[in-house]
Order: structure tokens, then C-alpha cells, then sequence
């Protein structure tokens, strides 16, 4: 198993630039999630997906969008990227049919935007 | 709403020390209660967790027991390591369906272990 992956680990964007960070699990989970954290912040969730074909606004949804074709995939699109969406993002996964639903995160991809 | 309040860092202990990080939470019934772990340029690992009141977790000689009386979730470890060294987030998730497994986070509270 190699659990939850993400690509890149780094990007470096210009302003206005668009790009789509990938995540993917091979636990078969059907909850899926994607954080961004900001220097000496906690996590906050942007969005998440109950299943495939099913998304839902987190927290900080703005200037971030999303799909969900596949159970394994759960990409995440910035368009027209923003000084302030300079962040590390974490794409994480959970199981759906029992609590406490425990989430299992990938190693991250870290965003500079200039 | 609900929130998770920790006790904020840095945390700058000895090794061998005794290490406690305080985390206290707002919220209306029972949720579960995680501790997550995040190492130097890693993502978060689960590193215990607690699913009702007075349960004890417990993993890598770290423990936290859910109270409820003072809704905290406290974690301890007897004797730290420099190995120990990572930002420790506490979190809340209801555990219901309808939650969706959304986790309400701490800010986390970072740890540094000298030799």
C-alpha cells in the first residue's frame, strides 16, 4: 500500500499562472480531503468528497476547485494563482463506513506563488 | 461552533523531560478525539486517538485520556526524545455519517527536544 500521494512535492507559480496539484489513494476510502497550511497555523480544510462525482465546500473554498472522477483520484485546481494562495497543501483520506474516521494524509506539496 | 484550543509553542524541553500539551475543546455532545503528529517537511500521522469519554489512548509511550468533565484531551509522554521533536495537532471528528470524517483542528503546538 502506498496510502495517500500527492504531486509535485514543489511548484513555484508565477501570478495568474493556473496549475493542479494531483492526490491519490489505494486504500479504496471513500472520504477524501484537501488542507492548506499556512506557517505556524493549523490545517484548513478547502474542500472535500464523500464519493466519486460528489464535492462539498470546506472552509477556504475560494480560488480552488475540484472533481472527483475515480474513488482513488482527487485533484485540486487553482486558477489564476494568488500571492496568497502560497501554502503547503495536504490531500487526506478516510474511511466511510464506521467512526471515528481517522484520516491518513499524504506527504504534502509545498506552494510558493510570486 | 466547535474548536479545539492547544497551548501554544514552541515547546523547548531537555531529554528525558516530561512533556504535557494541553488541548481543550468546545463542542456539543461527544466527539472522537485525535492527537496527530507532524515531523519535519511530512504530512500528519495519526499518533492516538480516543473515541468516548475516559478512554485512554496510547502509542510510542505518548497518552492522552478523554475527559469529559473538563473537555480536554491532554497529551503526555514520560521521557522525551529528540526524535520527539514535530508540531503535535489535536483534533475532533463526530464520527457520524453526516459528518462527513471532517476533522476540526488545533493550531498545533510545536515541540523542540535538545540533546
Amino acid at each position: 500500500n502506498a496510502g495517500v500521494t500527492q504531486t509535485p512535492k514543489f511548484r513555484i507559480l508565477k501570478i495568474g499562472q493556473s496549475m493542479t496539484l494531483q492526490c491519490t489513494q489505494d486504500m479504496n476510502h471513500n472520504y477524501m480531503y484537501w488542507y492548506r497550511q499556512d506557517p505556524g497555523m493549523g490545517l484548513k480544510l478547502i474542500y472535500y468528497s464523500v464519493g466519486a462525482g460528489i464535492t462539498d465546500k470546506g472552509e477556504v473554498p475560494n480560488g480552488y476547485n475540484v472533481s472527483r472522477s475515480t474513488t482513488e483520484d482527487f485533484p485540486l485546481r487553482l486558477e489564476l494563482a494568488a500571492p496568497s494562495q502560497t501554502s503547503v497543501y495536504f490531500c487526506a483520506s478516510s474511511y466511510s463506513d464506521r467512526g471515528p474516521y481517522e484520516q491518513y494524509f499524504g506527504p504534502g506539496t509545498r506552494l510558493t506563488v510570486t | 461552533g466547535d474548536s479545539v484550543t492547544q497551548m501554544e509553542g514552541p515547546v523547548t524541553l531537555s531529554e528525558e523531560a516530561f512533556l504535557t500539551i494541553n488541548c481543550t475543546y468546545t463542542a456539543t455532545g461527544y466527539p472522537s478525539l485525535f492527537w496527530y503528529v507532524q515531523y519535519p517537511g511530512e504530512g500528519l500521522q495519526l499518533l492516538l486517538k480516543a473515541t468516548k469519554a475516559d478512554d485512554k489512548g496510547s502509542n510510542k509511550g505518548f497518552e492522552a485520556t478523554y475527559r469529559k468533565e473538563t473537555t480536554s484531551f491532554h497529551l503526555e509522554k514520560g521521557s522525551v526524545q529528540v526524535s520527539d521533536s514535530a508540531v503535535y495537532f489535536c483534533a475532533l471528528s463526530w464520527g457520524t455519517t453526516d459528518s462527513w470524517g471532517k476533522l476540526q483542528f488545533g493550531a498545533g503546538t510545536q515541540v523542540v527536544v535538545t540533546p
